[in-house]
């Protein structure tokens, strides 16, 4: 079946760091790959999103290549800001099916003034 | 504003109560969702709903029953609950029931079962 993996967090950070958060997936074919990203006391919200290969998703400074010979959507920022401090999710739908998510366990990012 | 509107908020409910979740979308979107958002665990999708059809059940206990009367409105009703369902309800909307279409989703309804 598809899996999502992220990398164990929690992450801290201090205001203006370079940002990388990883991602892989096991999918069958070639699914379409996302980033969500959750705030305090919110539901979640579309960050960027990539259907095909070679593709970079791009939003708020934040970038992720759709990468299929590493199976990763790593998401990067180069600075960050105190205002990016959330919960991050990567997911998946798989190709062919419907659009339902396949999501990762998430990451909650922290950054220090 | 989201565009995907769930209501209440916050809910604490005993097991023996029944309640319902409420999700109505602006969006004009054809797919809903029902998603479980517990601690430590990943999101968990529960129904999916194309069309006011449903068209998955994620082996979700029957003490919770879905409604989706038109394609803007959603409900969970919920009966004699477990502490351990005490979690964030989220609801979704797509435009299509199609991969790589971009899901939306609501702020959350916050379960506490006692």
């Amino acid at each position: 079946g598809n899996s999502v993996t992220q990398m164990e967090g929690p992450v801290t950070l201090s205001e203006e760091a370079f940002l990388t958060i990883n991602c892989t997936y096991t999918a069958t074919g070639y699914p379409s790959l996302f980033w969500y990203v959750q705030y305090p006391g919110e539901g979640l919200q579309l960050l960027l999103k990539a259907t095909k290969a070679d593709d970079k998703g791009s939003n708020k400074g934040f970038e992720a290549t759709y990468r299929k010979e590493t199976t990763s959507f790593h998401l990067e920022k180069g600075s960050v800001q105190v205002s990016d401090s959330a919960v991050y999710f990567c997911a998946l739908s798989e190709a062919g099916a419907n659009s339902k998510l396949t999501f990762g366990k998430g990451i909650t990012l922290s950054v220090r003034p | 504003e989201t565009g995907v509107t769930q209501t209440p908020r916050h809910l604490v409910m005993g097991m023996t109560n029944k309640k319902s979740l409420k999700c109505e979308q602006h969006l004009g979107h054809n797919a809903m969702y029902w998603y479980k958002q517990s601690a430590k665990k990943p999101l968990e999708l529960m129904f999916v709903y194309s069309l006011e059809e449903r068209v998955e059940n994620n082996s979700v206990p029957s003490r919770f029953s879905p409604e989706c009367p038109n394609s803007s409105h959603l409900f969970l009703h919920l009966h004699t609950l477990q502490p351990e369902d005490s979690a964030l309800y989220l609801c979704a909307s797509s435009q299509e029931l199609v991969s790589g279409n971009t899901i939306y989703f609501g702020e959350g309804s916050w379960l506490t079962v006692v």
